[in-house]
């Protein structure tokens, strides 16, 4: 069990670019989930995956969002035309029963 | 979905038992009780999970009140590693899906 892991861990994009961002799971999860955390607040709801299905996705996940997770294993996380208000910890977890397991984040500062 | 409240902050002297409360009074019969921890630049951890019964495990107690309307976090030894934002989460599971919602949570700062 080597946990969840994201890359890249920071990313600094200029206002208007694309990024994408990546998450591993833990080996045979067959749950994902993506939040995302602003300062002084607790991670908020993004997307839910049950293998390569997208089963839910929040009103946070505008149209410049998009989440992927081709093979039901790593799944990426888009984000077209960056905006400041985009700015912040990008968090990934996997589950295969009820206990969520968290990466380390990716937090992205956009200028 | 169900929220909860929990005091925004609370200090614990090392050693001592840290007991951490949440209210929860709109709870749902078949929704569980979750706790998360995050120290800070770090993923969240999990804790621990309760729906009615009394839970422990090697890091913590989970106590639930009989009306499922509240519940306290118990770490009984605690110890400077241990302070950390704790979240008190109520799981939503409906629909094929299932989510964590994270209030603010609430900061505990054990001191030497």
């Amino acid at each position: 069990d080597t946990g969840v892991s994201q890359n890249p861990r920071h990313k600094i994009t200029k206002r208007g670019q694309n990024v994408t961002f990546r998450c591993d799971p833990i080996s045979e999860h067959n749950r994902l989930y993506w939040y995302r955390q602003t300062l002084g607040q607790g991670p908020e709801f993004l997307t839910y995956f049950q293998n390569e299905a997208q089963l839910e996705k929040s009103r946070l996940l505008s149209d410049r969002f998009s989440a992927e997770r081709p093979k039901g294993s790593f799944s990426t996380l888009e984000i077209q035309r960056t905006e400041q208000g985009d700015s912040a910890m990008y968090l990934c977890a996997s589950s295969l029963d009820s206990k969520q397991y968290f990466g380390p984040g990716t937090r992205l500062t956009v200028t | 979905d169900a929220k909860t409240t929990q005091p925004p902050s609370m200090d614990c002297a090392e050693g001592r038992a840290a007991n951490l409360p949440c209210n929860h009074s709109t709870i749902s019969g078949n929704e569980y009780v979750y706790w998360y921890r995050q120290i800070h630049s770090q993923g969240p951890q999990y804790i621990i999970h309760g729906l009615k019964n009394n839970e422990t495990n090697e890091m913590a107690s989970l106590i639930i009140t009989e009306d499922r309307k509240s519940s306290t976090l118990i770490l009984p030894h605690a110890t400077l590693r241990d302070t950390a934002v704790y979240y008190c989460i109520v799981r939503v599971a409906r629909g094929g899906s299932e989510k964590l919602v994270f209030g603010k949570g609430m900061k505990l700062t054990v001191n030497p």
